[in-house]
């Protein structure tokens, strides 16, 4: 089945950590999007890549990392820098070529929760 | 004023009613409209898309675009309890990265 999986589904924190959270999709995408859901704030984008090896900030990526070497997956890093990191995030793809190219995808999510 | 407008509810209905779930937006370069269902602590699941001004059926649902209103709704027919969720619009602009704008969310909730 083709698909985005995001791991783990709940993390936890402690203050001062860094977390990785994990994104792989089998659907050949080339665009992979990262985004934070806070209740009652919609969606906010984080990053986003449009080819392996490179991204781009988003609206708020002040405290978090991301890395795109290889097509297939595009890991989130929340740093000791983000000072209210307890949210639930999606991760996203899009097909860059063909009909549809302008619809996302969404993965099933991760809850962080800082301690 | 937001770029997308959307009234996070409750909108509370019985089975079987028709429901209308509205977005207004205020950006003209708007193209493509799409529509997502999220159940609670899960992703988004993409619903029904289009392009443009125009009607668009799958099943139950019906997408409605008005451009010149810039008013965008989702109807859904013989609404049942599991369609019980929260609807998303997003839109974007063509070319380029195709980054949605997503409203903020509409809580429904369809009792038996």
């Amino acid at each position: 089945d083709g698909g985005i999986t995001q791991s783990p589904k709940y993390l936890f924190r402690k203050e001062g950590q860094n977390v990785t959270l994990s994104c792989e999709q089998n659907l050949n995408h080339d665009a992979m999007y990262w985004y934070r859901q806070d209740p009652g704030q919609g969606l906010r984008l984080i990053y986003y890549s449009q080819i392996v090896n490179d991204f781009q900030k988003g609206d708020i990526a002040e405290g978090y990392s991301v890395s795109r070497e290889k097509k297939e997956s595009f890991p989130l890093t929340v740093t000791s820098a983000q000072k209210n990191p307890t949210a639930f995030y999606l991760c996203a793809s899009r097909l860059t070529r063909g009909q549809g190219t302008y619809t996302q995808y969404f993965g099933p999510g991760t809850r962080l929760t800082v301690l | 004023q937001k770029e997308v407008e959307q009234d996070p509810g409750p909108l509370s209905v019985p089975e079987g009613a028709i429901v209308s779930l509205n977005c207004t937006y205020s950006n003209s370069a708007f193209q493509y409209f799409m529509w997502y269902r999220q159940y609670s602590r899960k992703g988004p699941e993409l619903l029904m898309y289009t392009y443009s001004s125009g009607n668009k059926e799958d099943g139950r649902f019906t997408a409605q675009v008005d451009k010149s209103s810039k008013y965008i709704s989702l109807f859904i027919r013989d609404s049942q309890p599991s369609d019980s969720a929260t609807y998303l619009c997003a839109m974007s602009g063509a070319g380029g990265s195709y980054i949605p704008t997503f409203g903020r969310g509409t809580s429904l909730i369809v009792h038996p």
